[in-house]
């Protein structure tokens, strides 16, 4: 069966350092990978997607990035953290299929400070 | 362009109440529409899903109709339990459109007291 991992389950950063969140699938191939963020007290807002190895594509213009770089593996990345990075970041992926809905995993809690 | 209007929360019910999460949608092609849920500190998981018009996903008691008509996929439980307490979401995936992402509603609060 296919399962998602995501880490850490949470993270308190200060302002100006880096970031790093991992997130990896096991089961499938080929994944379509996301990453979205959480903010408190709204939906969730599409940040990247990938479509397959070295493919990001990003939805909206912010301080982040991701990469992906095996097929399995998806990065989320940032070089310096801003206060309005806090959040709560979840990875995704689905299969190629018409209408397969989405696998998340459990999250990760980014507080800066 | 694409969007899910979904009722505000908190929504909070006594335990065997019924309940309704109103969801309406905007698309300009043939949208797949989806009910996620999300328990306190974890990701969020399918509930059910419905593809075409007049399908009804159900799961664990829950129940949503794809009304074209309306533009409505509202979820529906007819006894809650304290269990239920999460956030729901309302979502939609629009093959036939411009975008071909899964876009979210805002969440809405369930709270089932005892």
């Amino acid at each position: 069966s296919q399962t998602i991992h995501q880490w850490p389950a949470t993270l308190v950063q200060p302002v100006g350092s880096p970031l790093s969140l991992e997130c990896t699938v096991e089961g499938t191939s080929n994944p379509n990978l996301y990453w979205y963020r959480q903010a408190a007290g709204r939906g969730l807002q599409l940040l990247f997607y990938s479509v397959g190895i070295g493919q990001i594509s990003s939805e909206v213009p912010q301080n982040l990035s991701a990469s992906r770089p095996q097929d399995r593996q998806f990065i989320l990345s940032s070089k310096k953290l801003l206060l309005s990075d806090s959040g709560f970041y979840l990875c995704a992926w689905r299969s190629r299929e018409i209408s397969s809905p989405l696998h998340f995993g459990n999250g990760t809690r980014l507080t800066v400070t | 362009g694409d969007s899910v209007t979904q009722m505000e929360g908190p929504v909070t019910l006594s335990e065997e109440a019924f309940l309704t999460i109103n969801c309406t949608y905007t698309a300009t092609g043939y949208p797949s529409l989806f009910w996620y849920v999300q328990y306190p500190g974890e990701g969020l998981q399918l509930l059910l899903k419905a593809t075409k018009a007049d399908d009804k996903g159900s799961n664990k008691g829950f129940e949503a109709t794809y009304r074209k008509e309306t533009t409505s996929f509202h979820l529906e439980k007819g006894s809650v339990q304290v269990s239920d307490s999460a956030v729901y979401f309302c979502a939609l995936k629009d093959y036939g459109g411009a975008t071909n992402k899964l876009i979210f509603g805002t969440g809405t609060l369930l709270a089932v007291q005892p």
